[in-house]
């Protein structure tokens, strides 16, 4: 049973460009989240979502960023016309039902 | 809210010595609470948790930890370490009302083993 699988692993994106974060959760997991780490600090949650439906998205910033985890693929993770203080590296975990998470090898993302 | 506090940034023991990493946490209930290590570069891997039942919970890689109401503690202990154990060390806690899904993370430890 493979694992959470995140691509790209390194995503270097100009600023004012898009940034698409993509997680694919182990099979029969239905729950996906999404956690940012910045540097020297721990994880940081941003959103949790069942198949097509947001539950909670306190932990993202309102402007520019969202997400979506349809029927079919992946989650996405979707960052609009980024800046420096997205650089960081984006974690998607994912769960059978809402106990323990396995967590994706990360995404990490400069921003020049 | 919950939170979770790792008061040691950074630590270093020698190659086959005892390790003893410290986490307390804030949570007005019965709190679930993990350890995960992240290596260099990688991604999170659970080491062990605590949902009930006994306090001394047992995890991969000989770690362990315990859980004590009475100090909001759940620290991580392994009796004689081992090169490959040096990595990042997350404690985390996750309520079990409502937002039952959601984990807060320390800051972490970094451990660094001496041969």
């Amino acid at each position: 049973n493979a694992g959470v699988m995140q691509n790209p692993r390194h995503l270097v994106r100009r600023r004012g460009q898009e940034a698409r974060l993509r997680c694919s959760p182990m099979k029969g997991h239905s729950h996906v989240y999404w956690y940012r780490q910045l540097p020297e600090e721990g994880l940081k949650f941003m959103v949790y979502l069942q198949k097509e439906n947001i539950i909670d998205e306190s932990g993202m910033p309102k402007e520019r960023f969202s997400a979506e985890f349809p029927k079919e693929g992946p989650s996405i993770l979707r960052i609009q016309q980024v800046v420096r203080g997205d650089s960081a590296a984006y974690f998607c975990a994912s769960s059978p039902r809402r106990t323990s998470l396995f967590f994706g090898p990360g995404t990490r993302l400069t921003v020049l | 809210a919950q939170s979770v506090t790792q008061p040691d940034i950074h630590i270093t023991v020698s190659e086959g010595a005892s390790l003893e990493l410290r986490c307390n946490y804030s949570y007005g209930a019965t709190p679930y609470l993990f350890w995960y290590v992240q290596s260099p570069g990688q991604g999170l891997q659970l080491l062990l948790k605590y949902f009930s039942g006994d306090t001394l919970v047992q995890g991969i890689k000989g770690f362990e930890a315990e859980f004590k109401r009475s100090q909001s503690s759940f620290n991580l202990r392994k009796p004689s370490v081992h090169w490959s154990d040096a990595a990042e060390y997350f404690c985390a806690v996750k309520g079990s009302g409502g937002s039952n899904y959601k984990l807060t993370f320390g800051k972490g430890t970094l451990l660094t083993v001496n041969p």
